[in-house]
């Protein structure tokens, strides 16, 4: 059973606007954590953001911040004021399991990823 | 510099031949995983390890090994290389804490099989 999903395979944004990337998520653990990461053409894996199930406060880094909704499980990732290096592809993940570590800890399950294309 | 390193970044192989993909870390992190990633698939687990002398599958284990004989290395043994093995493998470490910052990836091994 697919545990992440990303309906959308890519979306467009104007520069300097926001946008926001679809994630949701399943599992039956009260514990799990949620990234997001970014793949530019060049292959690397950039960690952007993290949410623990039990934080509080939605994360933010910078201009990316974590629309985490628990009770509909999803996890959306906004870009806040695009910028041409923005385009890449997204992945949302998860993590199963606490912070505190456990078999599950080394383990993430991806989504299939949106592709970005940020238009000047 | 610190980090998850493999190696190669590339390799062509034909089909039935073995070969190890490598994957060292210096950050002492405690967890170390494979997965391979497929165009409209994102990363699957292949394998991964909770510390040296502990390994275990993931969602996709079939036509590969691993061992973790120290915490810096985890090699990846492909024991007859098929063309569905064609793929880009990645290396992750993680460790307790981090969250996050706590998960490295290294810069990844596009493996083709002819």
């Amino acid at each position: 059973a697919q545990k992440i999903t990303q309906t959308q395979p890519g979306m467009f944004v104007q520069e300097k606007e926001a946008v926001t990337l679809d994630c949701t998520y399943d599992t039956s653990d009260q514990s799990y954590g949620l990234f997001w990461y970014k793949q530019p053409s060049s292959g690397e894996m950039i960690f952007l953001i993290y949410q623990g199930s039990y934080d509080e406060q939605n994360a933010t880094e910078g201009r990316y911040s974590l629309n985490f909704q628990k009770a509909r499980k999803s996890a959306n990732l906004v870009i806040s004021a695009s910028q041409l290096g923005d385009s890449a592809m997204y992945f949302c993940a998860m993590r199963e399991g606490g912070d505190a570590g456990g078999t599950s800890y080394g383990k993430l399950t991806f989504g299939q990823g949106t592709i970005l294309t940020v238009h000047p | 510099n610190a980090g998850v390193t493999q190696t190669p970044k590339f390799q062509v192989l034909k089909t039935g031949q073995s070969m190890t993909l490598q994957c060292a870390q210096d950050m002492n992190h405690e967890y170390m995983s494979w997965y391979r990633q497929d165009p409209g698939m994102g990363l699957r687990l292949i394998h991964y390890s909770v510390g040296a002398g502990i390994t275990d599958q993931g969602e996709v284990p079939n036509g590969y090994n691993v061992s973790r004989s120290t915490t810096e290395d985890f090699p990846l043994r492909l024991l007859s290389a098929a063309p569905s093995q064609t793929s880009v493998y990645f290396c992750a470490s993680s460790y307790l804490g981090g969250r996050g910052y706590g998960y490295t990836f290294g810069s990844g091994t596009r493996l083709t099989v002819v």
